[in-house]
């Protein structure tokens, strides 16, 4: 079975282009969730779904940053205009928790994202 | 307050000496899940185990033994006779019942010397 599947691998763009970032999440599961990883500031969720609808964007830095989930195998990540410190790897990880169990969180190999 | 700390930044121990990471986490909820991540070189997260908080028997995979203490609310990691592929980032992570989403400790640098 495929994994959560991300593209691209790899974005160096330039300040004030815009990105999106692609995600895929296993199939079935219904939780989809959107990572940011950096050296200072480790690893911080910026938004999840849920069947397709976004429960939490609390962690998304600001209004640069929007995420959609058309549909259920696919979700997009948008930073617009983008900005030196928006560099990072951006993870997409899906879940699919059973009846009153929390299951892991399975992750893509992520985007590195380098903004001159 | 939710946090997970894992107080050990980096440690560095030669191939087949056994290295015990340390994860502590604090919640007020009763019912709540623990997982440990591998982050190799490569840069992917992969998921190691989970535990809820009604199930404090430890677990043992192969060379890898999870240690679960309530009482001191601490999830504990150990490789025996480690190895030069075992050199990672490994996360400590809490996700309580009342709140869907994962709360990272700041990872624990494992360096294998050959």
């Amino acid at each position: 079975d495929a994994g959560v599947i991300q593209s691209p691998r790899h974005e160096v763009t330039e300040m004030g282009q815009e990105v999106t970032l692609r995600c895929k999440p296993i199939s079935g599961h219904d939780y989809l969730f959107w990572y940011r990883q950096t050296m200072m500031r480790g690893l911080e969720l910026l938004i999840y779904f849920n069947n397709n609808v976004p429960i939490d964007d609390s962690g998304m830095p600001e209004d640069r940053f929007s995420a959609k989930m058309p549909n259920a195998s696919f979700s997009t990540l948008k930073i617009q205009p983008s900005e030196p410190r928006d560099s990072a790897v951006y993870f997409c990880a899906s879940s699919y928790p059973r009846s009153g169990d929390y299951n892991e969180q399975f992750f893509g190999p992520g985007t590195r994202l380098t903004v001159l | 307050a939710q946090k997970v700390t894992q107080a050990q930044t980096e440690i560095s121990v030669v191939e087949k000496e056994d290295v015990t990471l340390d994860c502590v986490y604090e919640t007020r909820d009763t019912t709540y899940y623990l997982f440990w991540y591998k982050q190799p070189p490569s840069g992917e997260l992969v998921f190691l185990i989970r535990r809820n908080s009604f199930d404090e028997q430890n677990e043992i995979s192969g060379r890898y033994s999870w240690n679960f203490q309530k009482s001191t609310s601490s999830f504990n990691f150990t490789i025996t006779a480690s190895q030069v592929v075992d050199s990672a980032v490994y996360f400590c992570a809490l996700i309580m019942d009342s709140n869907y989403q994962l709360i990272w400790g700041a990872g624990t640098k494992l360096i294998i010397k050959p």
